[in-house]
């Protein structure tokens, strides 16, 4: 079976674009979730969407954004993008929202 | 508010030698805890987890971990850590969102 896939693996965009990250769960998990994580800290969550529909969402400002689609992949997307936003995204997914979750590679992003 | 708080930042043992990771948890009468590793520019894998039941839980790569809700304590544990072991390790808890603390980076001495 496949892991969790993410695409691409390292994207590289200017300040002020629009980037849009892309996740394919494990087959028959219904739950994904996308975190920041920041060189030198621990993941931090950002997004939890359900049978698609958002369950949960971190403390970050309303440039993120993202959807589960009906086949249960999911997009992340940032507009406005800040230096700040330069970070390892990455998506995990599970069966349901409380069973363990298992993480793809991520993507690496880098804003100048 | 929900969060998980590990208090080492750096943890150094030699190759052969015990180890011990300490977290704890803030959330919830049912924790849902997990440990999870990482190796540089990867993601996370799942070492272990813990529901209910038996408050020691068995990993992979030979990784145990105890609850104790009387400390609100899931501390990680290997009784003879290998040099492949250095990692960065990092303690989740999915009672409301899956959250993680700050994780701790793993250095093994030859």
């Amino acid at each position: 079976d496949a892991g969790v896939t993410q695409s691409p693996t390292h994207l590289i965009k200017t300040r002020g674009q629009h980037v849009t990250l892309r996740c394919s769960p494990i087959s028959g998990h219904k739950s994904v979730s996308w975190y920041q994580q920041v060189l030198g800290q621990g993941p931090q969550f950002i997004f939890q969407y359900y049978e698609k529909e958002e369950r949960g969402r971190g403390n970050f400002p309303d440039r993120f954004s993202a959807r589960q689609f009906p086949n249960y992949s999911s997009e992340l997307n940032v507009n406005a993008l800040l230096l700040g936003d330069s970070a390892l995204y990455l998506c995990a997914s599970s069966y349901q929202g409380h069973t363990e979750a298992f993480f793809g590679q991520g993507t690496r992003l880098t804003v100048v | 508010a929900q969060s998980v708080t590990q208090p080492d930042i750096h943890i150094t043992v030699s190759e052969g030698a015990s180890l011990e990771l300490r977290c704890n948890y803030s959330y919830g009468a049912t924790p849902y805890l997990f440990w999870y590793v990482q190796s540089p520019g990867q993601g996370l894998q799942l070492l272990l987890k813990y529901f209910s039941g038996d408050t020691l839980v068995q990993g992979i790569k030979g990784f145990e971990a105890e609850f104790k809700r009387s400390q609100s304590s899931f501390n990680l544990r290997k009784p003879s850590v290998h040099w492949s072991d250095a990692a960065e390790y990092f303690c989740g808890d999915s009672s409301y969102k899956l959250i993680f603390g700050s994780g701790t980076r793993l250095l093994v001495r030859p």
